[in-house]
């Protein structure tokens, strides 16, 4: 089945750095990514929605200038955390949907962990 | 906006009882609605979907407009059920076909 790969599964950086997170599809054409960021105990929130070759779709209050995303390719998105602080540490999520396919297209990376110290 | 409301976040029953994991939605247009599950340490991975009407793992979840709920259902819970369950309602936007989920049930399912 369609996988998706999220990469790194945690990190850990100083306040003021910047962190890159890689989402590919392994074996399918993703032509939309999802990103989204779940706090403790709360739901998924998304964040942005990223086109193959097209600027990102931001949501209301997401600073795209602060979360940069990036979706060069069909198999590849990334999202870059510019300037990290404290307040940015959360679980971030990517989703990929197949290219051609329905709702249930939908696949999940295993997040990410990020802190910011 | 749609919206996605989960009232319970946590749900304990006993293994063989029956479980109800309740959803509502809000929603101005046809809504699309998903379970999707996420054991201890794994990955997000749909459960089922309205629109396909199947039963997997012995869940079942029907779509009332009227009462605008989703809720998911089991007869005789498992062990093995004991995870996090998301509903989420897709909508189109444009191009994207983005998912709302709601804040998630921890179903613990007891010996």
């Amino acid at each position: 089945g369609a996988v998706v790969s999220q990469h790194p599964s945690w990190v850990i950086c100083k306040s003021g750095t910047s962190v890159k997170i890689e989402c590919r599809s392994l074996d399918f054409q993703a032509t939309t990514m999802f990103w989204y960021r779940q706090f403790p105990k709360q739901s998924l929130m998304l964040m942005a929605t990223s086109n193959e070759g097209s600027k990102a779709t931001y949501e209301q209050g997401v600073e795209k200038d602060k979360f940069l995303i990036n979706h060069a390719s069909l198999t590849l998105s990334t999202l870059t955390v510019t300037s990290a602080h404290p307040e940015d540490s959360s679980f971030y999520i990517c989703s990929a949907t197949l290219s051609g396919q329905g709702g249930y297209g939908y696949t999940f990376g295993s997040g990410t962990r990020l802190t910011v110290v | 906006a749609q919206r996605v409301t989960q009232p319970e976040k946590l749900l304990s029953v006993f293994k063989g009882a029956p479980v109800e994991l309740k959803c509502n939605y809000s929603y101005s247009g046809s809504p699309e609605l998903f379970w999707y599950v996420q054991y201890s340490r794994q990955r997000l991975q749909l459960l089922l979907r309205h629109i396909s009407r199947e039963s997997i793992k012995g869940f079942t979840a029907d779509l009332n407009k009227g009462e605008t709920s989703f809720h998911l259902k089991k007869p005789f819970a498992q062990e093995e059920d004991s995870a996090m369950y998301y509903c989420a309602l897709r909508v189109s936007s444009g191009s994207a076909r983005q998912l709302t989920f709601g804040s998630g049930t921890q179903l613990t399912v007891l010996p």
